[in-house]
């Protein structure tokens, strides 16, 4: 099946830790974004990338590290810098650019930071 | 700078009621607009998106919004609802050019009463 890939669905850090989520694509799509929502502020962009070994931070990028090194996967670091992790975390893709395109959306990572 | 306002946090409404959910945006330019669904636990949809013509658009699950250029808005009708039709729906904006970023709005919560 055509689709984003969110991994893993459910995830549980202690404070102080790295964890990687993961987006792997096999829409075809060049670009690809990270997006945080938390209740009541819907959706904020953390990093995005256009093409390959390429991408530009977002509104809300302290804290978190991306790497784009295949077209097909996007994974999003979060980091111990990251002061309030906790959050659903959301991949999406694009043919073109989003601002005229249509976004694909993964079916997301919940975070809980204990 | 690009803004949108969805004043309405959360809407119930009766099955087989009509719905309309507001977006007001603020953009320079002419606006690129969108409306995306979100269901629990899940990923944004598309539902519609205006970029120029006519101004009244047509878009999946029997949803249409109209974009009022005099009044900055593009709000979300639905002549009647359906049970499934609960979920969290968001309006989003964006300029086109190459920043690739879609700006969305805090999201309305739709409940349906049988």
């Amino acid at each position: 099946d055509g689709g984003i890939t969110q991994s893993p669905k459910y995830l549980f850090r202690k404070e102080g830790q790295n964890v990687t989520l993961s987006c792997e694509q096999n829409l075809n799509h060049d670009a690809m974004y990270w997006y945080r929502q938390d209740p009541g502020q819907g959706l904020r962009l953390i990093y995005y990338s256009q093409i390959v070994n390429d991408f530009q931070k977002g509104d809300i990028a302290e804290g978190y590290s991306v790497s784009r090194e295949k077209k097909e996967s996007f994974p999003l670091t979060v980091t111990s810098a990251q002061k309030n992790p906790t959050a659903f975390y959301l991949c999406a893709t694009s043919w073109g650019a989003a601002t005229t395109g249509e976004l694909f959306f993964g079916e997301g990572s919940r975070l809980t930071v204990l | 700078a690009q803004s949108v306002t969805q004043p309405d946090i959360h809407i119930t409404v009766s099955e087989g009621a009509s719905l309309e959910l507001r977006c007001n945006y603020s953009y320079g330019a002419t606006p690129y607009l969108f409306w995306y669904v979100q269901s629990p636990g899940q990923g944004l949809q598309l539902l519609l998106k205006y970029f120029s013509g006519d101004t009244l658009v047509q878009g999946i699950k029997g949803f249409e919004a109209e974009f009022k250029r005099s009044q900055s808005s593009f709000n979300l009708r639905k002549p009647s609802v359906h049970w499934s039709d609960a979920a969290e729906y968001f309006c989003a904006v964006g300029g086109g050019g190459a920043t690739n970023k879609l700006i969305f709005g805090t999201g309305t919560l739709l409940a349906v009463q049988p």
